[in-house]
């Protein structure tokens, strides 16, 4: 099956500074989707992004799809926007469950 | 999009029990998977529940330990049976959009096993 690595693993950051997180993945994908989930366990869904480049606010993702990899960008980090960021694929074909990386768990300090 | 309710949001359960959770959207859709959360880890895909059919079953899952029902195309429930402290996880149910491949999930179910 398709296998998801998320780097860094950790990341502790300075309030205001910018990060950027990786996610590779090893086959070819219909689906990529970036989560954040919460310290009450939710998962928001920040972006779908099988492929391109998509901008919310702070927030940016970007996918390589022909390089198999995403990276999801954090600018002018704040306090909230700590917690355990995911990325998840679907295979090619359409209603196939997401496998998900292991994540990576940000903690953004004042 | 997809909303979902889930149900219990949390719970706390005595080893040899078992509890139902319920998932329920708000549309009619093909397909519910359900993943578990085990504490710190990632999530990982119980089952794939396809309406008027058997669950189909992870390694690792068996339909035992999980039961699965999906009665119609908007509904399902898993049972965590027999249960001890290592199902102590967060338990969600996750659906396809209708017009995307994008995922939707529900709030969780917290459990707690003593």
């Amino acid at each position: 099956g398709i296998q998801v690595e998320q780097s860094p693993p950790d990341l502790i950051l300075q309030e205001g500074a910018n990060s950027t997180l990786r996610c590779n993945f090893s086959d070819s994908v219909n689906n990529l989707q970036w989560f954040h989930q919460n310290p009450w366990g939710q998962l928001i869904n920040l972006f779908y992004i099988p492929s391109g480049t998509k901008q919310n606010g702070r927030l940016s993702a970007t996918t390589v799809a022909t390089e198999r990899y995403s990276l999801l960008y954090i600018s002018s980090s704040q306090t909230t926007d700590s917690g355990v960021y995911f990325c998840a694929v679907g295979g090619k074909a359409g209603n196939t469950p997401l496998v998900f990386g292991k994540g990576t768990r940000l903690s953004v300090i004042a | 999009s997809a909303v979902i309710s889930q149900k219990p949001s949390r719970d706390i359960c005595q080893r040899g029990t078992s509890l139902t959770i319920q998932c329920q959207v708000d549309s009619q859709v093909t397909m519910m998977f359900w993943y578990r959360q085990q504490p710190g880890q990632s999530l990982t895909l119980i089952a794939t529940a396809n309406q008027g059919s058997e669950a189909t079953y992870e390694s690792g899952f068996v339909i035992d330990k999980f039961p699965i029902s999906r009665p119609n195309l908007t509904f399902s429930t898993l049972t965590v049976s027999n249960m001890s402290p290592e199902d102590s996880s967060i338990y969600l149910c996750s659906v396809e959009g209708r017009a995307s491949n994008i995922q939707y999930f529900g709030a969780g179910t917290r459990l707690s096993v003593l």
